[in-house]
């Protein structure tokens, strides 16, 4: 079954460390996604991608970097973790807008 | 830019009673507008999508009309279950290259039994 995966499910860091994030898909799409959600304010894009070798800003990239290695990975990168990026980040593949989301990954900055 | 603004929540609802969610939009372009449901502990999944104006979407029993008109994708069900307790999401979707999605902020309903 076509599906994205997320790992970690759950990540605690510290301030000033670096966070990687993983997603996988097995849609064999070419769009890619990162997404966080935070109460108040929805979801929000960060990155996102059109197939491997690329990554483009969305409308929230300050403090993350992406990198989309080959068509089924693509990764959000805290270089420098911040309090600030405390929440839940999706990663989706799509076509034509149909998203196919992950389960998310909680993150706590401490 | 493009916005997307629908019902504040949480909506607290008795089973067998009715549903809107109230989702309007703002942008240029003439997009594809979806509703997005997520459960809890899962990421959001796609609930129906629209692409034309004046159509109509429906899933599961819910439905909602693309009315270009009023820049209006209201979400109703006639008669909510117990199992409908979740977050509905109401999006645009981006034509060009990005497909990229944005998102309302987010109505949870909950309905009692």
């Amino acid at each position: 079954e076509a599906a994205v995966t997320q790992s970690p499910r759950n990540k605690v860091a510290v301030t000033g460390g670096k966070v990687t994030l993983s997603c996988n898909q097995t849609n064999n799409h070419n769009n890619m996604y990162w997404y966080r959600q935070d109460t108040g304010h929805g979801l929000r894009l960060i990155h996102y991608s059109y197939g491997a070798g690329s990554t483009e800003k969305g409308d929230i990239p300050d403090g993350y970097k992406a990198s989309r290695p080959s068509q089924e990975n693509f990764s959000l990168i805290l270089e420098l973790a911040t309090p600030s990026q405390t929440s839940v980040y999706f990663c989706a593949s799509g076509v034509n807008s149909d998203y196919t989301f992950g389960s998310g990954t909680r993150l706590l900055v401490i | 830019g493009d916005s997307v603004t629908q019902t504040e929540g949480p909506v607290t609802l008795s089973e067998g009673t009715s549903l809107t969610v109230n989702c309007s939009y703002e942008t240029k372009q003439y997009p594809t507008l979806f509703w997005y449901v997520q459960y809890p502990g899962e990421g959001p999944q796609l609930l129906f999508k629209v692409p034309k104006a004046n159509e109509k979407g429906s899933n599961r029993g819910f439905e909602a009309t693309y009315n270009k008109e009023a820049t209006s994708f209201h979400l109703q069900k006639a008669s909510v279950q117990e199992s409908d307790s979740a977050v509905y999401y109401c999006a645009l979707g981006d034509r060009g290259n990005t497909r990229k999605l944005i998102f309302g902020l987010g109505t949870t309903l909950q309905v009692q039994p």
